[in-house]
């Protein structure tokens, strides 16, 4: 089962920054979070990946509370192609260090012109 | 860098009926990944292969699905026989070596079956 909580649907005026809220109150401390996200027809899409601290690449900012019980995905500048769904991840540790991605049903965010 | 490509895009069949999906990773991924994902829903892990071993098929029905990947490189994804509700995007994926901290999987586009 999935270990995080997200809204079902958000909706984002152009151009502003879109913050995508997810609960993990119960993720253990050697768990990362990720944040993928899916376009219709297409696969899913890498974002960022963070373990405590807060991360930033090209795409988007994570910020993880304190605590590690929730993060916050920020697309800082939002534009019609982000429009999406957004997964939340902790990472489920398997064997050998190998990783498993489970899945909830992520955030629908609708980027509005 | 080539993405992980999958075929066919599109599979439609009726119940009963068998098929086979096949998946081309990253070059230089070891760890490959079949998903399954119904409408409305999100992607459900169906198998890990760690090379050409598997890691991970407890989600997989393995009465009517199997999977192989024999030299460690290409995938393939078999249904035999289908039913209604195997109607779903089956997502293939792969990362470099499964190892923390890496930067996440490359998904392919999916192959969407209908099975009528």
């Amino acid at each position: 089962d999935a270990k995080t909580t997200q809204p079902t649907s958000m909706d984002c005026a152009e151009g502003r920054a879109a913050n995508l809220p997810c609960n993990h109150s119960t993720i253990s401390g050697n768990e990362y979070v990720y944040w993928y996200r899916q376009i219709h027809s297409q696969g899913p899409q890498y974002i960022i990946h963070g373990l405590k601290n807060n991360e930033t690449n090209e795409m988007a900012s994570l910020i993880i509370t304190e605590d590690r019980k929730s993060s916050t995905l920020i697309l800082p500048h939002a534009t019609l192609r982000d429009t999406a769904v957004y997964y939340c991840i902790v990472r489920v540790d398997l064997n050998f260090g190998n990783e498993k991605l489970t899945f909830g049903t992520g955030t629908r965010l609708t980027i509005i012109p | 860098e080539a993405g992980v490509a999958q075929s066919p895009r599109y599979k439609i069949i009726e119940k009963r009926q068998s098929v086979a999906f096949w998946c081309n990773p990253i070059s230089g991924h070891a760890t490959l990944y079949w998903y399954q994902q119904i409408l409305g829903q999100g992607p459900k892990l169906l198998i890990q292969f760690q090379n050409n071993g598997v890691v991970d098929d407890s989600q997989l029905p393995k009465d009517r699905f199997s999977a192989e990947r024999l030299k460690g490189v290409d995938s393939t994804l078999k249904i035999q026989p289908a039913k209604l509700e195997d109607s779903a995007v089956y997502l293939c994926a792969s990362s470099l070596d499964g190892m923390r901290g890496r930067d996440g999987y490359t998904f392919g586009s999916g192959t969407r079956l209908t099975v009528v």
